[in-house]
């Protein structure tokens, strides 16, 4: 069965302390695993797509990395407005030419200042 | 350039009644994505459509439909709510070509009492 399953479910970090967030994933084919970030009361807003493992990608203090069976979303010197839910996806191959997109459960992220 | 604009943003519906969401992609998206989030559950696939045409559906029963039209504008319809339908309801367009991730709207808050 596709499963996404994310790490910690929340961590709380002091302004500059960097750490990680780990994504697990199953799925019968990957087509591509996807980052967001989701502030309170919004939608999810789109950080990285990764295809195929060993690939990365940076945006400002983030930095995605991608392996067979996960993914990790690295954060260098975080600031209190780096404080959200980030979410790992994945889009597997389904049936015929469709594709869907299984979402985890999402890591709780509070920067203190 | 605008983004995903869902509507209403929040709704209060009574058991057994019927809801209608509606949601407008990026100009040029031809593919649109439902969601369901809840605390317990997280984001959770309902259906996608392509060109009019619903490429996958998620797990969900019967009374979660949709349709597109041909200016890509697309509604979600429950009927027979259930207090379990309480959720936030996320819509998202793509080009199709899925490299870019999805955009997301802020979401419906539908509450069923």
């Amino acid at each position: 069965e596709d499963q996404v399953t994310q790490s910690p479910e929340a961590l709380r970090l002091q302004e500059g302390e960097s750490s990680s967030l780990n994504c697990s994933y199953t799925v019968s084919g990957l087509r591509g695993l996807f980052w967001y970030r989701q502030d309170p009361g919004k939608g999810p807003e789109f950080l990285f797509t990764l295809y195929s493992a060993g690939e990365e990608k940076e945006k400002e203090r983030l930095k995605a990395t991608l392996t067979k069976k996960e993914s990790f979303l690295h954060i260098t010197a975080p600031k209190p407005e780096d404080s959200a839910t980030y979410l790992c996806a994945v889009q597997a191959r389904g049936y015929s030419s469709a594709s869907k997109i299984i979402f985890g459960s999402g890591t709780r992220l509070s920067i203190r200042p | 350039k605008a983004g995903v604009t869902q509507t209403p943003r929040y709704l209060i519906k009574t058991r057994g009644q019927q809801v209608t969401l509606s949601c407008s992609p990026i100009s040029g998206h031809r593919s649109v994505s439902w969601y369901q989030q809840t605390p317990g559950q997280g984001l959770q696939f309902l259906f996608e459509y392509f060109s009019e045409t619903q490429r996958n559906k998620g797990n969900f029963p019967g009374r979660f439909s949709g349709r597109q039209f041909s200016n890509s504008r697309s509604e979600m319809n429950v009927s027979t709510l259930e207090l379990g339908d309480s959720a936030l309801y996320l819509c998202a367009s793509s080009s199709g070509q899925g490299e870019t991730g999805y955009t997301f709207g802020s979401g419906t808050r539908l509450t069923v009492v």
